[in-house]
């Protein structure tokens, strides 16, 4: 069946690096990914979009990038600061299917 | 309203209990998701509304559960005969229609003693 996942569960950076988190997903027919934010105690925040017919997508400090030969999704954060710690999922939506399709999540933790 | 609201924000109920757990979506947005997330894990897909039907309910996790939606509005998702395992926090999103931008609240924390 489809999935969602995203590779690696934990993630340190250090304050100021970039950051990258990735996500692979296995249903080719998804058109549609969202990345989202989720701090302790708070519902997960929308960060960036991005569909199936672009490869790059950037918003304010981040980027999305999508490759769809190998299924593959990211998210990188510029110069990541203490306020980007959260765990981070990636989502996608199919025109079949209604449903966003959530991965395991990445716990991000940025060392002072 | 400018975002979408869950009310309880907590809620603590004994073991056989109902509950009702209540979403306002963003004014505007005809598709609405529950979601369900235990603790530390992920977001598990409950059941789907665009408008007041429910095109998707295959992630309800037994038919103790329920969820109704009017007015193309508020939601409501009803617990029947509260289980321990039912302790999770429960998650509402709205979007505009589905495959655009879901917004979240902040959840129902739900503990069933």
């Amino acid at each position: 069946g489809e999935s969602v996942g995203l590779h690696l569960p934990t993630l340190s950076v250090q304050e100021g690096d970039n950051s990258i988190i990735n996500c692979a997903y296995s249903n080719s027919a998804s058109d549609y990914f969202i990345w989202y934010k989720q701090e302790s105690g708070k519902g997960p925040q929308f960060i960036i979009d991005i569909r199936s017919n672009m490869d790059k997508r950037q918003g304010q400090r981040v980027t999305v990038l999508l490759n769809k030969t190998v299924k593959h999704l990211s998210l990188q954060i510029a110069a990541t600061q203490p306020g980007d710690s959260a765990v981070y999922f990636c989502a996608e939506n199919s025109a079949s299917d209604y449903k966003l399709s959530f991965g395991a999540g990445t716990t991000v933790t940025v060392r002072a | 309203g400018a975002g979408v609201s869950q009310s309880p924000s907590n809620k603590v109920t004994e073991k056989g209990k109902d509950v009702e757990l209540r979403c306002d979506p963003i004014s505007g947005h005809t598709a609405l998701y529950w979601y369900r997330q235990s603790l530390g894990q992920g977001l598990e897909f409950l059941i789907y509304f665009q408008g007041n039907s429910a095109p998707d309910k295959s992630g309800l996790p037994s038919d103790r559960f329920s969820a109704e939606r009017t007015g193309g509005s508020v939601s409501t998702l009803t617990i029947q005969r509260t289980q321990q395992e039912d302790s999770a926090v429960y998650l509402c999103a709205s979007s505009l229609n589905y495959n655009t931008e879901a917004f979240f609240g902040q959840g129902t924390r739900l503990t069933v003693v």
